[in-house]
C-alpha cells in the first residue's frame, strides 16, 4: 500500500483482556516505532525496529507491553491483561533513513 | 520534565490570517518534524529540518539551531488548516520527543 496501515482502526477490550495491534509499515521501510497518544497529549514513544531488531523499548509502560516485528515488516503491538488506563491512540510510523516519517491513521483502544 | 515545549496551545484565526506556532526543545536533536494531526487521529509529516528553512506551499517551517527553537507558519490561513499541529525531535539515538500540541481553529 502507499501509507502505513493500521488494524483494527477502533478496539473496545473489556479490563483483563488480551490485545493485538497491527502495523503494517512501507514496504521498504527499515524504521518502524509505536507511540502511544492520551487524550489531549502528544504522543509519547513505546518501542523502536529496525528491520526485526527491536533497538529500544524503553518506552513500553510495564511488561504487560509487547511488541516483535519478527520478519522486519509487519509489526503487533501486544497488550496484556488490560487496564483502563491503556486506553489510547496506539500510532505506528515508519521511515527510510532520513526521508521524514509516514504515520498511520493510530488504533484506539477503548478498555471498560 | 518536557523536551518539547509549544505555544500556543489554542490558536483561533480568521480565514486569511497569517498564523505562526512556536516550538522549543532542550535536548540534542538530529531532526526536528512538523506533524498536523486531524480529528480521528491521523498523523501527516509536514516538515523535517534540520537547519535554515523550508516551504510547502502556504506552510513553512524555520529553524534556529543555536536557540533550539523552531515556528511553524501558515499564511493565508483557511478553514481547511484547522487541526493539532505537532512539534517534535528526534535524536540521533531514534529518540523521539513530542510537544503536546497546537489546536488550531480557522474561522471562515
Amino acid at each position: 500500500g502507499a501509507g502505513v496501515s493500521q488494524s483494527p482502526r477502533y478496539k473496545v477490550a473489556k479490563r483483563g483482556q488480551d490485545v493485538a495491534l497491527r502495523c503494517d509499515p512501507i514496504s521498504g521501510h527499515v524504521s518502524l516505532f509505536w507511540y502511544q497518544q492520551a487524550l489531549g497529549q502528544g504522543p509519547e514513544f513505546l518501542t523502536y525496529f529496525q528491520n526485526e531488531a527491536q533497538l529500544d523499548k524503553s518506552g513500553l509502560p510495564s511488561d504487560r507491553f509487547f511488541a516483535e516485528r519478527p520478519e522486519g515488516s509487519v509489526s503487533t503491538l501486544k497488550i496484556q491483561r488490560t487496564q483502563q488506563e491503556d486506553s489510547a491512540v496506539y500510532l505506528c510510523a515508519s521511515s527510510s533513513l532520513n526521508y521524514g516519517y509516514t504515520f498511520g491513521s493510530g488504533t484506539r483502544l477503548t478498555v471498560v | 520534565k518536557n523536551e518539547v515545549e509549544q505555544s500556543p496551545q489554542n490558536l483561533t484565526a480568521q480565514e486569511g490570517e497569517f498564523i505562526t506556532i512556536n516550538c522549543s526543545y532542550s535536548v540534542g536533536i538530529s531532526a526536528l518534524h512538523w506533524l498536523q494531526q486531524h480529528p480521528g487521529g491521523g498523523i501527516v509529516s509536514l516538515f523535517m529540518l534540520s537547519s535554515g528553512k523550508k516551504k510547502h506551499g502556504r506552510l513553512i517551517a524555520t529553524i534556529n539551531i543555536q536557540e533550539k527553537h523552531s515556528s511553524l507558519h501558515i499564511t493565508a490561513s483557511h478553514p481547511r488548516d484547522s487541526a493539532v499541529y505537532i512539534c517534535a525531535v528526534s535524536t540521533s539515538g531514534n529518540q523521539f520527543y513530542f510537544g503536546t500540541g497546537t489546536s488550531l481553529t480557522v474561522i471562515p
